[in-house]
């Protein structure tokens, strides 16, 4: 079935370096690609999004690519900051008669002052 | 965008009673969803349930399990039934555009503790 796998599970990166989430799709008929920030006790919200004919977007410090010839596609966090942290979850949606989401395996991102 | 609440926010119950969550738009939606999130992991599709028609459920996630309602736009619930142990996550409900992925919006939460 659909799979989205996530790297890495935990990062650690001091304050104002740049952070890295990549994903691995399965599924190549997904063609939107949706990344989640969520914190403690709240439900995921949506920080950046990419469509599949888009190869990169980016939105202040935060920036997604895609490759889709390689099924991949990442998260970059720039200038980070304390709260920054917080658990990354990637996703991707694929139709099949209507449409679902399939969702990583999460990063928790730990923000060093 | 949209605002959805869920109750109860946390509950605690015995094993073998069932559970009842609510979850509230504050606008007509067609596409929701209900997911379950275990402590420290990602978030598990339990079915898509859309107004006027039957939830699709998920490989693994059944009716009689977890029966779902969806009675208008705005409105929906997740029951969970003969809990055991195993059935202490967090559920969460979220609505998404109708005529295609897009973004998604979710709710806080519901977290399930069974005893």
């Amino acid at each position: 079935g659909e799979n989205v796998e996530q790297h890495p599970s935990t990062l650690s990166v001091q304050e104002g370096d740049s952070a890295v989430i990549k994903c691995t799709y399965s599924d190549s008929a997904s063609n939107y690609f949706p990344w989640y920030k969520q914190e403690l006790g709240k439900g995921p919200q949506l920080i950046i999004d990419i469509r599949s004919n888009v190869g990169e977007k980016k939105d202040q410090r935060i920036a997604v690519t895609l490759n889709k010839t390689a099924k991949h596609f990442s998260l970059h966090i720039t200038e980070t900051q304390p709260e920054d942290s917080a658990v990354y979850f990637c996703a991707a949606a694929t139709t099949s008669g209507t449409y679902k989401y399939i969702f990583g395996t999460g990063t928790r991102l730990k923000v060093l002052a | 965008s949209a605002v959805i609440s869920q109750k109860p926010s946390r509950d605690i119950c015995q094993r073998g009673t069932s559970l009842t969550i609510q979850c509230q738009v504050d606008s007509q939606v067609t596409m929701m969803f209900w997911y379950r999130q275990q402590p420290g992991q990602s978030l598990t599709l339990i079915a898509t349930a859309n107004q006027g028609s039957e939830a699709t459920y998920e490989s693994g996630f059944v009716i009689d399990k977890f029966p779902i309602s969806r009675p208008n736009l705005t409105f929906s619930t997740l029951t969970v039934s003969n809990m055991s142990p195993e059935d202490s996550s967090i559920y969460l409900c979220s609505v998404a555009p109708a005529g295609g992925p897009g973004e998604q919006f979710f709710g806080p939460g519901t977290r399930l503790t069974v005893l």
